[in-house]
């Protein structure tokens, strides 16, 4: 069975600080694909980041950076130097390729506070 | 910009009176997906349309229903609305093909409210 685990409901950070959430998954899948997104106030899921299985690289974009560990069947995402506007829920996510489509499987989300 | 659109964003609604939230996508893809969102908790997936093929997931109320007439619209219907069925209604879009994964594209969102 597919499951993600986002073990921090909510993190509390002063402007400028780094943080990183955390995203833990299941999967009897061999090739599989995770994603993180940002929802903020708004209401709107906006995609941040997608990577398959096969690509452990890290990647990093402006103040994004994700870090993929097959090992330990993580997907981390840290924030450098954090903004107000990186006030949100962010989810992680795990898709299971099915038979006409890919269904996603959602963490709970991690809060995320960023205090002036 | 090609992007998803959700109107309104914000519905109010009594209580048994039916609702129809309305879905749009310059995107061309072909499967459109709606999700149910609660406060505080993850989306939640109700039915996915690919191509014209309706999809319901198992334990998706038959209160729910959908509509899809063409590639750019998708709506959701909700017959006889409670008070629980009060949330933020997500559609999303997605270019499937055999062995691929696509990203899901998610629009704004309609906030349902039920009096």
């Amino acid at each position: 069975a597919q499951k993600v685990t986002q073990a921090q409901t909510e993190i509390s950070v002063v402007e400028k600080e780094d943080v990183t959430l955390d995203c833990v998954y299941e999967t009897r899948d061999t090739t599989y694909y995770l994603f993180w997104y940002k929802q903020p106030p708004s209401g709107e899921l906006v995609f941040l980041i997608r990577r398959n299985s096969f690509d452990e690289q890290n990647e990093i974009s402006g103040r994004y950076s994700w870090n993929f560990q097959k090992s330990t069947s993580s997907f981390n995402f840290t924030i450098t130097a954090s903004q107000v506007v990186d006030s949100a829920v962010y989810f992680c996510a795990l898709s299971e390729s099915l038979y006409n489509f890919n269904k996603f499987y959602f963490g709970s989300g991690t809060k995320l506070n960023v205090k002036p | 910009d090609a992007m998803v659109i959700q109107n309104p964003r914000y519905q109010v609604t009594q209580f048994g009176k039916p609702v129809t939230l309305s879905c749009s996508q310059t995107l061309n893809h072909n499967v459109m997906y709606w999700y149910q969102q609660k406060s505080s908790q993850a989306p939640k997936l109700l039915f996915h349309y690919y191509d014209k093929d309706f999809n319901n997931e198992a334990d998706t109320p038959d209160n729910f229903q959908s509509r899809r007439p063409n590639t750019s619209f998708c709506f959701l219907d909700i017959r006889s609305p409670g008070l629980g069925d009060a949330a933020m209604y997500l559609c999303a879009t997605s270019r499937e093909s055999a062995g691929t994964t696509d990203t899901q594209y998610f629009g704004p969102g309609t906030r349902l409210t039920v009096l």
